[in-house]
């Protein structure tokens, strides 16, 4: 069972285009991550969003967790072909002291010239 | 230095025979992680371990089996491979404390024929 869906799997743009990407799950995480992964390379951590309804930004890069602590999505604003790879939601439980990570199902994401 | 290594890379091997893949941290972590990739289905908890020769079942651990006889190492053994178990392996260690993030090593393609 998938908890943690992403939307949309694919996705193919211009540079210069905006766009949005969504994770979402019926869980209630006590906080949510974000990974990009390039080919031939593991996942590397972009944010780390704790709080409902926080919002963070990393340069042209919108994180924010919902209200409920059970979605998140990711805004690019201005895309770049730099921005190209896969991107991750991953969900956190906190279990007696075990932290238990749940990845989403990645949006890839191609941003041509 | 990378903190993480995995070997080998890449494997080609063939249905029924065993495989072993190797993970070796030097930041002295006491938690590891095995994860599988495959397309649609995001990072894949296969096993980890909390300390020398302390490990637990993840939610795929079904086929596999794991060992960890140093701090440093961490082996994930397939012991008759089937091509359900074609996937990219992630070994993961804690990154920046109290962050909850996870270091991936740059992973490991198996292809079993």
């Amino acid at each position: 069972t998938q908890l943690l869906e992403q939307s949309p799997q694919f996705l193919s743009i211009q540079e210069g285009e905006n766009l949005t990407v969504y994770c979402n799950s019926s869980s209630v995480f006590s906080s949510l991550q974000w990974y990009r992964q390039e080919p031939g390379e593991g996942p590397v951590l972009l944010v780390t969003v704790v709080t409902g309804g926080e919002v963070k930004k990393l340069k042209r890069l919108t994180f924010q967790f919902g209200d409920a602590r059970k979605d998140s999505s990711l805004h690019i604003t201005a895309a770049q072909p730099g921005d190209t790879g896969l991107y991750l939601c991953a969900g956190i439980f906190m279990n007696t002291g075990f932290q238990k990570l749940v990845f989403g199902t990645g949006t890839r994401l191609l941003v041509s010239p | 230095d990378a903190g993480i290594t995995q070997s080998p890379r890449h494997k080609v091997t063939e249905t029924g025979t065993p495989v072993t893949l190797r993970c070796h941290q030097t930041e002295n972590h006491r938690y590891m992680y095995w994860y599988r990739q495959d397309p649609g289905h995001g990072l894949r908890l296969i096993h980890y371990s909390y300390g020398v020769k302390d490990t637990d079942k993840g939610e795929v651990s079904d086929g596999y089996s794991v060992s960890r006889s140093k701090t440093e190492d961490f082996l994930l053994t397939l012991e008759s491979a089937t091509s359900s178990q074609t996937s990219v392996y992630f070994c993961a260690i804690p990154g920046q404390p109290n962050t909850g993030e996870l270091f991936f090593g740059e992973g490991s393609r198996l292809t079993v024929l």
